[in-house]
């Protein structure tokens, strides 16, 4: 099977850009699940989707938001994009039981200039 | 709160010598737990999971950890370190009803020298 894949790579915005990522999940995995990685605040979880519904939520401010497609993949987006915004960006897909193993992409690395 | 923590921010170990990652973990609840490996430029690997099974956990790479419930602890063990093992490891944590979320660590660099 294909692993979970992301796109774009790399990313360069600047600030108060909007920035939309892609991830596209493990076949058969309905469960997608976003973090954000930085040197400072480690890994920290931002959402969970599963069946185009939203089930989880992290702290984070309004600016970040997902979505899940009827095919599994699913994006998320950051409006007026903040240099603290840049991260590198991981997605995890995971099987139908919450508890599953998480596959994680390689990521999408953001740099706000 | 639920939280999970990593003593040692950087362990350096010589090629062949025992490899010892130290995760404790906060909970009030039974958790499942995961170490990843991350390396360079890279994604997080499955190491291993621990999920009310055994608790000694045999993983990839001749890595295991063992769960101890009166420690609350999930140490990460390699009986001989290999050059290719150095990377950043990761202790994570979930729970059941809090879908989709692992808790991680800061992690631990581990450094191995010839």
């Amino acid at each position: 099977k294909a692993g979970v894949t992301q796109t774009p790579r790399y990313l360069i915005k600047t600030r108060g850009q909007q920035v939309t990522l892609s991830c596209s999940p493990i076949s058969g995995h309905r469960s997608v699940s976003w973090y954000q990685q930085t040197p400072g605040q480690g890994l920290q979880f931002l959402f969970e989707y599963f069946s185009e519904t939203q089930r989880n939520k992290g702290n984070f401010p309004g600016r970040f938001s997902g979505r899940q497609f009827s095919n599994s993949r699913s994006e998320m987006n950051v409006s007026t994009l903040e240099l603290g915004d840049s991260a590198l960006y991981l997605c995890a897909s995971s099987s139908t039981s919450p508890q599953e193993t998480q596959y994680f992409g390689p990521g999408t690395r953001l740099l706000v200039l | 709160a639920q939280s999970v923590t990593q003593l040692g921010s950087h362990v350096s170990v010589s090629e062949g010598a025992l490899v010892l990652l130290r995760c404790n973990y906060s909970s009030s609840v039974p958790p499942y737990l995961f170490w990843y490996v991350q390396y360079p430029n890279q994604g997080l690997q499955l190491l291993l999971k621990y999920t009310s099974a055994a608790t000694l956990v045999k993983g990839i790479n001749g890595f295991e950890a063992e769960f101890k419930k009166s420690e609350t602890s999930f140490h990460l063990t390699k009986p001989s370190a290999h050059m290719s093992d150095a990377a950043e490891y990761f202790c994570a944590v979930s729970f059941a009803g809090n879908t989709g979320k692992l808790i991680f660590g800061q992690g631990t660099t581990l450094q191995v020298k010839p």
